[in-house]
């Protein structure tokens, strides 16, 4: 597609839920990367994939995170059980290679857990 | 570890003059790049300007500048002629050659008064 694309926009969900956050990156960028952006905060690294490479997670919060990206394209960040500090807004970036290239952003999906 | 910081949460300039808005960083790297992100309401981050630590002449992208001081750790940002659409939220990030994870600052909120 034209850029990073990620769904759902805004999700409100009940504390104890399991939610999904979609990110489909830019056709032929490798590398793909999750942050969270809570209120007034800056962007905390997640995740990061590279092609077929083992991702590396060392940014997930607790095991109650995790993310996969089927086939080097679309990824999936699963939350489980969220609870209100995961409130905040889920970002996706894709990038053609993973050294300095610039990142690509997506718009982000804003997450309230009631 | 490396860490971004930017001391001006918020700024404002009024439309036409110049503003500065300033990033330190801190690692023992000799080896990095580093960038400055704009995200408009509209969330979606996209990349300013970026320098490369090994380069001694600071980047420039038309009315964006940067002031690169690598001993001092320092990279600011500089908008000239600002613009009414210059107004959002400006990231400084830092990425370790041949390493995957940009660390970001706390951002700096920017308003243009017409």
């Amino acid at each position: 597609g034209a850029g990073v694309s990620q769904s759902p926009s805004n999700k409100v969900t009940e504390k104890g839920k399991d939610v999904e956050l979609r990110c489909d990156p830019i056709s032929g960028h490798t590398a793909l990367y999750w942050y969270r952006q809570s209120l007034g905060q800056g962007l905390e690294f997640l995740i990061y994939f590279q092609g077929n490479s083992a991702p590396d997670k060392s940014g997930l919060p607790s095991d109650r995170f995790s993310a996969e990206r089927t086939g080097g394209s679309v990824s999936t960040l699963t939350i489980q059980r969220t609870q209100q500090e995961d409130s905040a807004v889920y970002l996706c970036a894709s990038s053609l290679r993973g050294s300095y290239e610039k990142l690509f952003f997506g718009s982000g999906t804003q997450l309230s857990v009631l | 570890a490396q860490t971004v910081t930017q001391s001006q949460p918020e700024m404002s300039v009024q439309e036409a003059e110049t503003v500065t808005l300033s990033c330190t960083y801190d690692t023992s790297e000799s080896d990095y790049y580093l960038f400055w992100y704009k995200q408009p309401p509209s969330r979606q981050m996209i990349l300013v300007i970026r320098q490369e630590a090994y380069k001694q002449q600071n980047a420039t992208e038309n009315r964006f500048s940067v002031n690169f001081q690598k001993a001092a750790k320092s990279f600011s940002l500089k908008i000239s002629d600002s613009q009414l659409g210059d107004a959002a939220m400006y990231f400084c990030a830092y990425r370790r050659y041949n390493f995957n994870k940009f660390y970001f600052g706390s951002g700096t909120k920017l308003n243009v008064k017409p």
